[in-house]
């Protein structure tokens, strides 16, 4: 199975902060990635597809960039609804795989 | 708007069966990949399964094959997971979730639409 790994697990930003989250796949998963927001009791939310593609809807603060194996999230000016738990998610081959998760939290 | 309402989710013994359904509405579900993903508490996402739109392909993680199997019932709009031989590591929110977009796109998809989820506890 191929492997996501996430960094950071936690991050602590303020309102205003540009982040960036990391996931690593463990072979090429060409573009196949996926980013996922997710609060608490709630389910994932889709925010990019296709490691770089805005899902409708999802704010143009949030881009996705990477291919193969390095992969990146960043949020451009961090908002108060941001603070969540975000995902990425392998849908190169089965079985898909998810990161570990990285938790944004209040600075 | 898409809505994918699970249940069958409770307290069950190690070595028990469950069975899980979610029902979809307001999409033309035989056009669509389905998947179940759970997440035991406190953790991250975990793929379980996923059924192809007409049924005839289904892939499993590997730490339900040959335990869990994946159905659908497309006249029915249902979608369920049949969990056999319990575990206490199966304990979590299982989420029924649908592709973003259907069999006729050609490219990989992502999932694009969730259900609230329904939790399986698993202990004696």
């Amino acid at each position: 199975d191929i492997q996501m790994t996430q960094s950071p697990s936690t991050l602590s930003a303020s309102v205003g902060d540009r982040v960036t989250i990391t996931c690593r796949a463990s072979q090429s998963i060409s573009n196949w990635l996926a980013w996922y927001q997710q609060k608490p009791g709630k389910a994932p939310k889709l925010l990019i597809y296709k490691a770089s593609t805005l899902e409708i809807g999802v704010p143009s603060r949030f881009s996705g960039s990477g291919s193969g194996t390095e992969f990146t999230l960043t949020i451009s000016s961090l908002q108060p609804d941001d603070f969540a738990t975000y995902s990425c998610q392998q849908y190169n081959s089965y079985s898909w795989t998810f990161g570990q998760g990285t938790k944004v939290e209040i600075k | 708007q898409v809505q994918l309402v699970e249940s069958g989710g409770g307290v069950v013994q190690p070595g028990r069966s469950l069975r899980l359904s979610c029902a979809a509405s307001a999409f033309t579900f035989s056009s669509y990949d389905m998947h179940w993903v759970r997440q035991a508490p406190g953790k991250g996402l975990e793929w379980v399964a996923v059924i192809w739109y007409d049924g005839n392909n289904k892939y499993y993680a590997d730490s339900v094959e040959g335990r869990f199997t994946i159905s659908r019932d497309n006249s029915k709009n249902t979608l369920d997971l049949q969990m056999n031989s319990l575990r206490a590591d199966d304990t979590a929110v299982y989420y029924c979730a649908r592709e973003l977009t259907g069999f006729w796109d050609s490219s990989k998809r992502p999932l694009g639409y969730w259900g609230q989820g329904t939790l399986v506890t698993v202990s004696s």
